[in-house]
């Protein structure tokens, strides 16, 4: 079945550090790519997605490219803040009329002062 | 415009007992799906609904089941608790539920069995 990815976490960096979480996943067909971020105590937000190869999603300084020969989704961001502390999620969604997000295990990020 | 809002925030359990979590999509709204999320096992579908109708389900016992009023409303309820169904339950809407459309969660109830 399909299947997400992630880097363990958590993942601890300095505020303005360049940060990358890793995403890959394992789909039959092409799937739409997603970055959900839960902050404490709140549910999931979209924080940007792809629906097909080479697609470039980007929100809040936050980016990621959809790469189908390494079917990944890595998250990039070029200098993050303390406000970026939260719990990254990366999902899958298939044309199969399943209408339902597969999750990974999401990342644990943490940024210091 | 107000978003996904679900009622009850936190919730405590025996075992054996039953639930039910409520959830209000955002207005005009049609689609809901429910996950729930635990340590152990990441965030799990458990059903979506469109136009009163349950049009997908994922993979768990009988005992969790929903349903959507006219109004788009959603209910789920969790029958014969169990200690494994201690969760956070977050519910999500969409315009239509379509396959790559953009959820909407809300904050999630919190289920403690006991």
């Amino acid at each position: 079945g399909d299947s997400v990815t992630q880097m363990e976490g958590p993942v601890t960096l300095s505020e303005e550090a360049f940060l990358t979480i890793n995403c890959t996943y394992t789909a039959t067909g092409y799937p739409s790519l997603f970055w959900y971020v839960q902050y404490p105590g709140e549910g999931l937000q979209l924080l940007l997605k792809a629906t097909k190869a080479d697609d470039k999603g980007s929100n809040k300084g936050f980016e990621a490219t959809y790469r189908k020969e390494t079917t990944s989704f890595h998250l990039e961001k070029g200098s993050v803040q303390v406000s970026d502390s939260a719990v990254y999620f990366c999902a899958l969604s298939m044309d199969t009329g399943r209408r339902a997000l597969t999750f990974g295990s999401g990342t644990r990020l943490q940024v210091q002062p | 415009k107000a978003g996904v809002t679900q009622t009850p925030r936190y919730l405590i359990k025996t075992r054996g007992q039953q639930v039910t979590l409520s959830c209000s999509p955002i207005s005009g709204h049609r689609s809901v799906s429910w996950y729930q999320q635990t340590p152990g096992q990441g965030l799990q579908f458990l059903f979506e609904y469109f136009s009163e109708t349950q049009r997908n389900k994922g993979n768990f016992p009988g005992r969790f089941s929903g349903r959507q009023f006219s109004n788009s409303r959603s209910e789920m309820n969790v029958s014969t608790l169990e200690l494994g169904d201690s969760a956070l339950y977050l519910c999500a809407s969409s315009v239509t539920g379509n396959w790559n459309e953009k959820l909407f969660f809300g904050s999630g109830t919190q289920l403690s069995v006991l």
